[in-house]
């Protein structure tokens, strides 16, 4: 299998704080982590792309202070969304590629998490 | 640049009846294909790709697609629709020659009648 994980599913948040989304390859190995975006009816907006043990690559146009991405080990991947606002609200989606064992081009999704800030 | 285009917004298919939702793509080197589906409110799920090969792809729910190099496109087709199929779907490119990123099409959004 290919399972990723999403934690929490749900938050709600009041304006000037913290949130951290955990991301986690549950039965694999994975070598790169991609943090996505969603607004209400449209595309996935890629954030940044996240390697274990190096600093993450972020997209053009996408605030490396504001969104800050931690690949601590080969399944486990977190995005900081730091004082947070409310046009940070939407849906935050991370997917993972595996280090090995077959279908390594294949990026895995988790489930998503939706952030609501008050 | 690679891109991905989806130019329907919507299908609509009566269930039973055969579907076929398009894809199109632009890469500089060989493309890696694929195809997601994303239910309300939840993650993306992969459907089917094409790497190298046979240009029938199978893929899970009974979709399959077909990568035709000289028309660019890589539409997701199902014999018979069902009810349940309708959701968001999206075709997604990578171009082979660089780097991991894969870019997505806008999406396209298919309704089943029953």
């Amino acid at each position: 299998g290919a399972v990723v994980s999403q934690h929490p599913s749900r938050v709600i948040c009041k304006s000037g704080t913290s949130v951290k989304i955990e991301c986690r390859s549950l039965d694999f190995q994975a070598t790169t982590m991609f943090w996505y975006r969603q607004f209400p009816k449209k595309s996935l907006m890629l954030m940044a792309t996240s390697n274990e043990g190096s600093k993450a690559t972020y997209e053009q146009g996408v605030e490396k202070d504001k969104f800050l991405i931690n690949h601590a080990s080969l399944t486990l991947s977190t995005l900081t969304v730091t004082s947070a606002h409310p046009e940070d609200s939407s849906f935050y989606i991370c997917s993972a590629r595996k280090l090995a064992g077959g279908e390594t081009d294949t990026q895995y999704f988790g489930p998503g998490t939706r952030l609501t800030v008050l | 640049a690679q891109s991905v285009a989806q130019p329907e917004d919507q299908v609509n298919v009566a269930e039973g009846n055969p579907l076929t939702v398009k894809c199109t793509y632009s890469v500089s080197g060989n493309p890696y294909l694929f195809w997601y589906v994303q239910y309300p409110n939840r993650g993306l799920q992969f459907l089917l790709k094409y790497i190298t090969g046979d240009n029938l792809v199978k893929g899970s729910y009974g979709f399959e697609a077909e990568f035709n190099k000289s028309q660019t496109s890589f539409h997701l087709k199902k014999p018979s629709a069902l009810v349940s199929d309708s959701a968001l779907y999206f075709c997604a490119v990578r171009d082979s020659g660089r780097d991991d990123k894969i870019i997505f099409g806008k999406g396209t959004r298919l309704h089943i009648l029953p």
